[in-house]
């Protein structure tokens, strides 16, 4: 399986809103609804963010949602706050009982 | 609180072997799936392996398919990874996490993490 296409970098302004994208194909991010979201901080482990395209654990704020759409799905910040700055990882399901994870997008809060 | 500690990471010379356990607290171990995943060095996650709650079914990613054998002990509520014939690409942080949110599922969510044992593989 061939990892998931993220943008390598994000960033925006203390605030306002930025999305960041997860491409895969028909066999994976499009065939299921199974895409999760993982923010992860220098040094520590991931934390599940959104999961099942649109669902937030308990204790995730509501400025963090995601949709999907053919092959893509995306993950929006929205008000980004200092804290949101850090490296986040799309995942699928990807058929033949297999997973897989995108590159990973590091978002800066400027 | 939900807590998984991973332990037995260390450094190993290529075609060596390795067992990682990853003990459970805080929640039912005995009712939810596992996994195993790794990220190497400044690179991003890569899944590798997943039990069901019973031990009945695996499943496991190519790259380590034949080498790498998960297992678990529900009576000691712990998770193993038997790693053999280690590379040099094998070197990374093993994560184990719990499927979730619920006890049936697989590959909704990759819902609890641990802290990450490291492995590195170098002669």
């Amino acid at each position: 399986q061939s990892a998931l296409t993220q943008p390598p970098s994000a960033s925006g302004s203390p605030g306002q809103s930025v999305t960041i994208s997860c491409t895969g194909s028909s066999s994976d991010v499009g065939g299921y609804n199974y895409v999760s979201w993982y923010q992860q901080h220098p040094g520590k482990a991931p934390k599940l963010m959104i999961y099942e395209v649109n669902k937030r654990p308990s204790g995730v704020p509501d400025r963090f949602s995601g949709s999907k759409s053919g092959n893509t799905a995306s993950l929006t910040v929205s008000g980004l706050q200092a804290e949101d700055e850090g490296d986040y990882y799309c995942s699928s399901y990807a058929g033949s009982n297999k997973g897989v994870f995108g590159g990973g997008t590091k978002l800066t809060v400027l | 609180q939900v807590h998984l500690v991973e332990s037995g990471g260390g450094v190993v010379q290529p075609g060596g072997s390795l067992r990682l356990s990853c003990a459970a607290s805080g929640f039912t171990f005995s009712t939810y799936g596992m996994h195993w995943v790794r990220q190497a060095p400044g690179q991003g996650l890569e899944w590798l392996t997943f039990i069901w709650y019973d031990g009945s079914t695996k499943f496991y990613a190519g790259s380590v398919k034949g080498r790498f054998t998960i297992s678990r002990d529900n009576s000691k509520n712990t998770l193993y990874l038997q790693m053999n014939s280690l590379r040099p690409e094998d070197t990374a942080v093993y994560y184990c996490v719990k499927a979730g949110p619920n006890w049936n599922d697989v590959w909704n969510a990759f819902d609890i993490w641990g802290q990450g044992t490291m492995v590195t593989v170098s002669s």
